[in-house]
């Protein structure tokens, strides 16, 4: 079965602390896993994607990991900022087919003062 | 072009009643997918279009639920006799045919459906 589990469901930091979110699937054949951002009440904006040769990818403080083999991966988030306070979603392309999106249910990230 | 654009952004409507939902994709974007999200949870897909034909739809589209892209451009999504379990962010995504990396994939800021 195509799932995608994403860890810790929630988090809380301090301003300015580092953080690393955890995703782990099982979608086959897979083509790339992206990370999205997601604002309360606004729609996912893209971060990374990364397939199966890229084992890691930067977008300003957000860096991506991919293990292939482990069907793993993981997104730190540098020196926090308040406007860090998001949900942050892990999404699995499979290779085939027009619906090829495996969501995970995200993880709700609050970044306090 | 700004991106995916959904109209209305909220929507508060009394149950029973029926609501249409707007999204104008990126305009060289030919596919269009549409998608529910729930509290705390990740999306749901709903339907899927190649330009005006509607290719996919996944079961949680009842009888109730109708989606369009009559000129392959803009799309509706209709839901008849709404009830409170419709509540829910309506999100759109649009990206070109030719899009195995993914990059072009967009969404829109989602329509947010209050039934009540």
């Amino acid at each position: 079965k195509n799932q995608v589990e994403q860890s810790p469901q929630s988090l809380i930091i301090l301003e300015g602390k580092n953080c690393t979110l955890q995703c782990n699937y099982t979608v086959s054949p897979f083509s790339n896993l992206r990370w999205y951002k997601q604002d309360t009440g606004r729609g996912p904006v893209s971060l990374t994607i990364m397939t199966f040769s890229e084992n890691t990818k930067s977008n300003g403080r957000y860096t991506a990991t991919l293990d292939a083999d482990t069907k793993q991966s993981s997104l730190h988030i540098t020196a926090s900022q308040l406007s860090d306070s998001a949900s942050y979603i892990c999404v699995v392309s499979r290779q085939t087919g027009a619906n090829n999106l495996f969501f995970g249910t995200g993880t709700r990230l609050t970044v306090i003062p | 072009d700004t991106g995916v654009s959904q109209n209305p952004r909220h929507k508060i409507t009394k149950r029973g009643q029926n609501v249409t939902f707007r999204c104008d994709p990126i305009s060289e974007h030919n596919r269009l997918y549409w998608y529910r999200q729930t509290l705390g949870q990740g999306p749901e897909f709903l339907t899927y279009f190649q330009n005006e034909a509607q290719l996919e739809k996944s079961r949680l589209l009842s009888d109730r639920f109708s989606a369009e892209r009559p000129k392959g451009s803009f799309s509706t999504l209709e839901i008849q006799r709404t009830e409170q379990g419709d509540s829910a962010m309506y999100l759109c995504a649009s990206s070109p045919t030719d899009d195995a990396g993914g990059a072009g994939y967009t969404f829109g800021s989602g329509t947010r459906l209050t039934v009540v």
